[in-house]
């Protein structure tokens, strides 16, 4: 069936540093991908989404490009702040009216 | 503009009581949905609605009964809990037009059952 699957985590990286989450779909047809972020205490947000192959989706410095050859649709920011520390989430849905299907989850920690 | 709220935010039942999880938002969102998140699980979907009086199940539905009399409120109720309901529920609301494409989730329950 239609899944995603995402590093586990937790990642710690230092402030400034380079972020990948990586995340790869299975999926029969042509999925919208998501990634969401909840911050601590707080519900899910969209942070991003792209709804085509070869589509980039970008907010708040983080950018994810859908790779239909590599099934992925991995995360990335050039510069993380310690206001980035979260669990992030990719998700996807399958079909138009498809319910939404989400991955466990990355906890990123960022330190000072 | 609230959002969605949830209350409570912290609950304890024991094993065989009920509660309601009272979900509100103030966006007139006909879509509302309720997740659960379980460690190591990510989110899963309970049940959802498409506007009043219209619900429908969702991956994990058993346990959990719900109702939708108005825009506003999205009710999941927990008829005689276990501790396999142990966990963080969350609510989320969307326009038809979205869908399940760009959701607001509400700030989470969650709930202990011992």
């Amino acid at each position: 069936g239609d899944s995603v699957t995402q590093m586990e985590g937790p990642v710690t990286l230092s402030e400034e540093a380079f972020l990948t989450i990586n995340c790869t779909y299975t999926a029969t047809g042509y999925p919208s991908l998501f990634w969401y972020v909840q911050y601590p205490g707080e519900g899910l947000q969209l942070l991003l989404k792209a709804t085509k192959a070869d589509d980039k989706g970008s907010n708040k410095g983080f950018e994810a490009t859908y790779r239909k050859e590599t099934t992925s649709f991995h995360l990335e920011k050039g510069s993380v702040q310690v206001s980035d520390s979260a669990v992030y989430f990719c998700a996807l849905i399958p079909n138009r009216d498809d319910k939404i299907i989400f991955g466990k989850g990355t906890r990123l920690h960022i330190l000072p | 503009n609230a959002g969605v709220t949830q209350t409570p935010k912290f609950q304890v039942l024991k094993t065989g009581q009920s509660m309601t999880l009272q979900c509100a938002q103030d966006m007139n969102h006909e879509y509302m949905s309720w997740y659960r998140q379980d460690p190591g699980m990510g989110l899963r979907l309970i049940h959802y609605s498409v506007g009043a009086g219209i619900t429908d199940q969702g991956e994990v539905p058993n346990g959990y009964n719900v109702s939708r009399s108005t825009t506003e409120d999205f009710p999941l109720r927990l008829l005689s809990a276990a501790p396999s309901q142990t966990s963080v529920y969350f609510c989320a609301s969307s326009t038809p037009a979205s869908g399940f494409y760009e959701q607001y989730f509400g700030p989470g329950t969650r709930l202990t059952v011992t």
